[in-house]
């Protein structure tokens, strides 16, 4: 079965500065991923989604790299905002409709 | 567009009883919903696929007598978590997949038994 798993269960960083937030999956079948942003005691947010046949995306001051050969995903924010903190969760379809989620990583911007 | 809500976002109540958690897609139709479950500072973990006009496919593990998903029309799913207890406490989390918009969630809804 699908396991998505992330590298860091917390990362800090300062205002301004970019963010990176990795995620390593299992299934080389997985054709779709996506990042997603969850606030306290809310629903996941869609960030930005990828598809296999890519290797780079990018969205507003958001940017998703895909590595199928290591399967690794990556997820890089710009100028890292405090209305960024959150935890981050990367998911992927393994060959279904089905969305696995990896554990997430707290991020926390400190001003 | 492509917004699913979820109703009501908090609820508690006592052992024994059973509370229903609707998931709504307001402007698309979802043949397909799905139903998470997320524990405190966990990730979020699959729990059924709920089919309009059929049965749900659960995940394995969870019980399908005691979590009931009822998909009777194109834009709503409900589950059901029946005789609940303590341990049952989650946050449940719905999502549908409109055509070419990914995965859409609901805001979750938050239980508590006592």
């Amino acid at each position: 079965g699908e396991s998505v798993g992330l590298h860091l269960p917390t990362l800090s960083v300062q205002e301004g500065d970019n963010s990176i937030i990795n995620c390593a999956y299992s299934n080389s079948a997985s054709d779709y991923f996506i990042w997603y942003k969850q606030e306290s005691g809310k629903g996941p947010q869609f960030i930005i989604d990828i598809r296999s046949n890519m290797d780079k995306r990018q969205g507003q001051r958001v940017t998703v790299l895909l590595n199928k050969t290591v399967k690794h995903l990556s997820l890089q924010i710009a100028a890292t905002q405090p209305g960024d903190s959150a935890v981050y969760f990367c998911a992927a379809t393994g060959g279904g409709n089905k969305l696995t989620f990896g554990t997430g990583t707290q991020l926390k911007v400190e001003l | 567009g492509a917004v699913v809500s979820q109703h009501p976002s908090w609820v508690i109540c006592k052992s024994g009883t059973s509370v229903k958690i609707e998931c709504r897609s307001l402007d698309f139709q979802a043949t397909t919903m799905f139903w998470y479950r997320q524990f405190p500072k966990q990730s979020l973990m699959l729990m059924a696929t709920s089919n309009e006009g059929s049965k749900a496919t659960y995940e394995q593990g969870v019980e399908k007598d005691k979590f009931l998903i009822n998909h009777a029309s194109l834009t709503l799913s409900t589950l059901t978590v029946t005789s609940a207890h303590p341990e049952d406490s989650s946050f449940y989390i719905c999502s549908a997949s409109p055509v070419d918009y990914g995965y859409t969630f609901g805001s979750g809804t938050r239980l508590t038994v006592v």
